[in-house]
């Protein structure tokens, strides 16, 4: 049972207009969110996270929000920028399990110029 | 700062070969991971460890074993390799809870 889950495998939108990335997961002990996004070639960068203690996280163009009782949290991107083209990866912890995160699958963005 | 490198980045292996893959972390990190990642998928946990001379088994850990004798070190051993593990291996480390610091991969092909 996949307890992270990315239902998107791709996004295309212009650049300029915001991006939506979804993820949804159904472990209700996990406390800790992240956003890691990925280069071809590379390995994942971090990018954004969130406690579960909070319901929003911004952080210049990229905001993660965070919906406990639906289990969902997105990735805002606004504005979205060519250079924003990558893998985006949700994974999500337990702070009880030695700092293992579970992945979703990646959902790969594409901004057009 | 180096952050996290790992070696070799390429690698193709006959079935039944043996291998180790290198992680090494410049950061004084506790914890380290193992995680595979194949086509379409997520990253998947092989094997972690919280601190020097500890190990563990994650999520997909049969046909390797790891080893952490120093803390800046982490290996990933195959001792026979099969064509299911064919992937690419990223090492990570963090400290406390602090987000993963990943390397850039090892491109495994098994034949």
């Amino acid at each position: 049972d996949q307890q992270v889950k990315q239902n998107s495998p791709s996004l295309s939108v212009q650049e300029g207009r915001i991006s939506i990335l979804n993820c949804d997961y159904t472990n209700s002990m996990f406390d800790y969110f992240l956003w890691y996004k990925k280069y071809p070639a590379e390995g994942p960068t971090f990018l954004i996270s969130i406690s579960s203690i909070k319901d929003k996280n911004e952080d210049g163009r990229f905001t993660v929000f965070l919906n406990k009782s639906a289990k969902h949290l997105s990735l805002h991107i606004v504005p979205s920028q060519p250079g924003d083209s990558a893998v985006y990866f949700c994974a999500a912890s337990d702070r009880n399990s030695a700092g293992k995160s579970t992945f979703g699958d990646g959902t790969t963005l594409t901004v057009k110029p | 700062n180096a952050g996290v490198t790992q070696t070799p980045k390429f690698r193709v292996l006959k079935t039944g070969q043996s291998m180790t893959l290198l992680c090494a972390q410049d950061m004084n990190h506790e914890y380290m991971y193992w995680y595979r990642q194949d086509p379409g998928m997520g990253l998947r946990l092989i094997h972690y460890s919280v601190g020097e001379g500890t190990t563990a088994k994650g999520e997909v850990p049969d046909g390797y074993n790891v080893s952490r004798l120093k803390k800046q070190n982490f290996l990933l051993g195959l001792e026979s390799a099969a064509p299911s593990q064919t992937s690419v291996y990223f090492c990570a480390s963090r400290q406390g809870h602090s987000p993963l610091h990943f390397g850039n991969g090892t491109r495994l092909t098994v034949t």
